[in-house]
């Protein structure tokens, strides 16, 4: 199957600086990415789907200047948590279809986000 | 709004025994249903996808049916063993208009005791 692959797998960082996560797809192109959280003991929920060369399409309550999506390849979608608090510690995760109507979708490796 | 809901919530059982999953969702509008396997901590694998024109998949130990008319989905495990130890996932792939995420339930998560 289609390959999507995240990094970093974990970070730690401290309260107050910002967070870079990549989600590529390693042998499609991607015209729209879906990034999701899970916290522990919790499935998984939707935050934003990411479409490239546009702006991100944010689930209700997931602040979109706080969590910014870019997606300027189809290739590559970036999530970035912006003045980190404790409380974002958490599971993100990013998938993808292969083709814009695929059946299937592909999930990256995860990020394990820490906020001390 | 798409709600899915998967029973039990957690399963332990003896190497061996044979055992279904079962999920649930309220509408039935699906392109197709998803079962994943999650390591813990780690990221999801894909075991099986039905679509909705099918009733059932089959790879290996696992077999998934679909009635999507009742809004339900049984995963089967047949002969568990320990290394089959990790939360499951379903999740739906619905025909909301615009919206082409994954709808996820909140996962069994599953022992199986040497």
């Amino acid at each position: 199957g289609a390959v999507v692959s995240q990094h970093p797998s974990r970070v730690i960082c401290k309260s107050g600086t910002s967070v870079k996560i990549e989600c590529r797809s390693l042998d499609f192109q991607a015209t729209t990415m879906f990034w999701y959280r899970q916290f522990p003991k919790q499935s998984l929920m939707l935050m934003a789907t990411s479409n490239e060369g546009s702006k991100a399409t944010y689930e209700q309550g997931v602040e979109k200047d706080k969590f910014l999506i870019n997606h300027a390849s189809l290739t590559l979608s970036t999530l970035t948590v912006t003045s980190a608090h404790p409380e974002d510690s958490s599971f993100y995760i990013c998938s993808a279809r292969d083709t814009p109507g695929g059946a299937e979708a592909f999930f990256g490796q995860g990020t394990r986000l820490t906020v001390v | 709004k798409q709600e899915v809901t998967q029973i039990p919530a957690a399963l332990s059982v003896p190497e061996g025994e044979n055992l279904v999953l079962n999920c649930s969702f309220t509408d039935s509008a699906i392109y197709n249903l998803q079962w994943f396997r999650q390591d813990p901590g780690k990221g999801l694998t894909s075991l099986l996808l039905i679509q909705s024109s099918q009733r059932e998949q089959t790879s290996g130990r696992l077999n998934a049916s679909l009635d999507k008319s009742s809004g339900r989905s049984t995963l089967y495990i047949a002969a568990s063993q320990p290394g089959d130890s990790a939360t499951y996932l379903c999740a739906v792939y619905s025909r909301d208009t615009g919206r082409r995420a994954l709808t996820f339930g909140s996962g069994t998560r599953l022992q199986v005791q040497p």
